[in-house]
């Protein structure tokens, strides 16, 4: 079945730090590929998609490639803040299903 | 846009009660999805409705229900409240089926006595 594995946190750096968070998934056919994030006491936000391989996704300095070679969507941002501080949730949804599978969450913590 | 809205937004019940949540999507959309949130199972898909009818359904036994109105408001009810659905339930809502990005609401925190 469809799964999404993420890597495991907590996940502590120093502010401007380097950030890469791993999502390896398991999906029949071409899924899209999500990543959201969720602030402590609220929901889940979109951060940023992508709908087929090679795609990039893009949003608030973070980033992600579509790798269907290693079945990847690898989460990455150049220079952390203490406001990235927060929970981020590695997704995939198979084509014309509104169901998610999630990753576990890696909950990073930034500090000044 | 109003984003979802999800009421209430805090709940305490006991065992052996049931409870309704509400789901109140965006403006326009037309597929409302719910989801269950623990800290030992993560996010689970719990069903999905669009038209007022359920179109996909997790693996969540049949206390777990739902509905969605004409104006596309869904509910979801739990019967018979066990300790273990203590949970932040999630709505989220997306403009049609087959859409890709769905948005989320604020959760609702239900705690189980």
């Amino acid at each position: 079945g469809d799964s999404v594995t993420q890597m495991e946190g907590p996940v502590t750096l120093s502010e401007e730090a380097f950030l890469t968070i791993n999502c390896t998934y398991t999906a029949t056919g071409y899924p899209s590929l999500f990543w959201y994030v969720q602030y402590p006491g609220e929901g889940l936000q979109l951060l940023l998609k992508a709908t087929k391989a090679d795609d990039k996704g893009s949003n608030k300095g973070f980033e992600a490639t579509y790798r269907k070679e290693t079945t990847s969507f690898h989460l990455e941002k150049g220079s952390v803040q203490v406001s990235d501080s927060a929970v981020y949730f590695c997704a995939l949804s198979r084509a014309g299903a509104n169901n998610l599978f999630f990753g576990t969450g890696t909950r990073l913590t930034v500090i000044p | 846009k109003a984003g979802v809205t999800q009421t209430p937004r805090y709940l305490i019940k006991t065992r052996g009660q049931q409870v309704t949540l509400s789901c109140s999507p965006i403006s326009g959309h037309r597929s409302v999805s719910w989801y269950q949130q623990t800290p030992g199972q993560g996010l689970q898909f719990l069903f999905e409705y669009f038209s007022e009818t359920q179109r996909n359904k997790g693996n969540f036994p049949g206390r777990f229900s739902g509905r969605q109105f004409s104006n596309s408001r869904s509910e979801m009810n739990v019967s018979t409240l066990e300790l273990g659905d203590s949970a932040l339930y999630l709505c989220a809502s997306s403009p049609h089926r087959g859409t890709d990005t769905q948005y989320f609401g604020p959760g609702t925190r239900l705690t189980v006595l």
